[in-house]
């Protein structure tokens, strides 16, 4: 079963917008991590939050993380065409090696 | 730099062939892993290999097998093919287990 699930399953913002996508998980975990997946293309790492932290920050990517409600979310401010892809959470199991990941939130950024 | 390098890109087999999907690392990274991607499914683990010489079972591994070649190479073997794997199978390596991912570019399997 997936791990994560990302909500909205797709988004379509315009330029110059923010966009803001969300992850559940079900069990523990030692950190989540973003990905982005441009068309045809294998997935490329964002950025990585532990659990004990709660805010992350990477250019125009904000991440938040609250354990107690097993949810993250991505924000990316100032959307551009190319922002345009598919972005996936992916979680660890607490002790094992295993990353899953979820269903991805599809975004499509109108120029 | 290649990163990580799959082949082939593409494959179409009839039910019941075989084949091997090779996958390559040149980041001396310890951890491997074989991933497929379904429509709707998101990214499903097959399996992992946690280190050289070691491999583990992930989310759906019926019909799969693996070989940790060397530090550098994990291939996937389907001993025979089936219209349900069907999908786009990526290789992902990292330098240890729960670190940030590298991934192919995927390969592109059908099944008829």
């Amino acid at each position: 079963s997936q791990q994560g699930e990302e909500d909205p399953q797709a988004l379509s913002i315009q330029e110059g917008e923010n966009a803001t996508m969300n992850c559940s998980y079900k069990t523990s975990i030692n950190n989540l991590q973003w990905y982005r997946q441009n068309s045809g293309r294998g997935l490329v790492h964002l950025i990585l939050i532990r659990s004990n932290e709660r805010e992350k920050h990477s250019g125009r990517l904000r991440v938040t993380l609250d354990t107690s409600k097993k949810s993250s979310s991505l924000l990316i401010t100032a959307s551009r065409a190319a922002d345009t892809a598919s972005y996936f959470c992916a979680t660890d199991r607490g002790a094992t090696n295993k990353l899953i990941f979820g269903t991805g939130t599809l975004l499509a950024v109108q120029p | 730099n290649a990163g990580v390098t799959q082949t082939p890109k593409f494959q179409v087999l009839k039910t019941g062939q075989s084949m091997t999907l090779q996958c390559a690392q040149d980041m001396n990274h310890n951890s491997m892993y074989w991933y497929r991607q379904d429509p709707g499914m998101g990214l499903r683990l097959i399996y992992y290999s946690a280190s050289e010489g070691t491999t583990d079972k992930g989310e759906v591994p019926n019909g799969y097998n693996v070989s940790r070649l060397n530090k550098r190479e994990f291939s996937l073997r389907l001993e025979s093919a089936a219209p349900s794997q069907t999908s786009v199978y990526f290789c992902a390596s990292s330098d240890q287990p729960r670190s940030p991912l590298h991934f192919g570019n995927g390969t592109r399997l059908t099944v008829t």
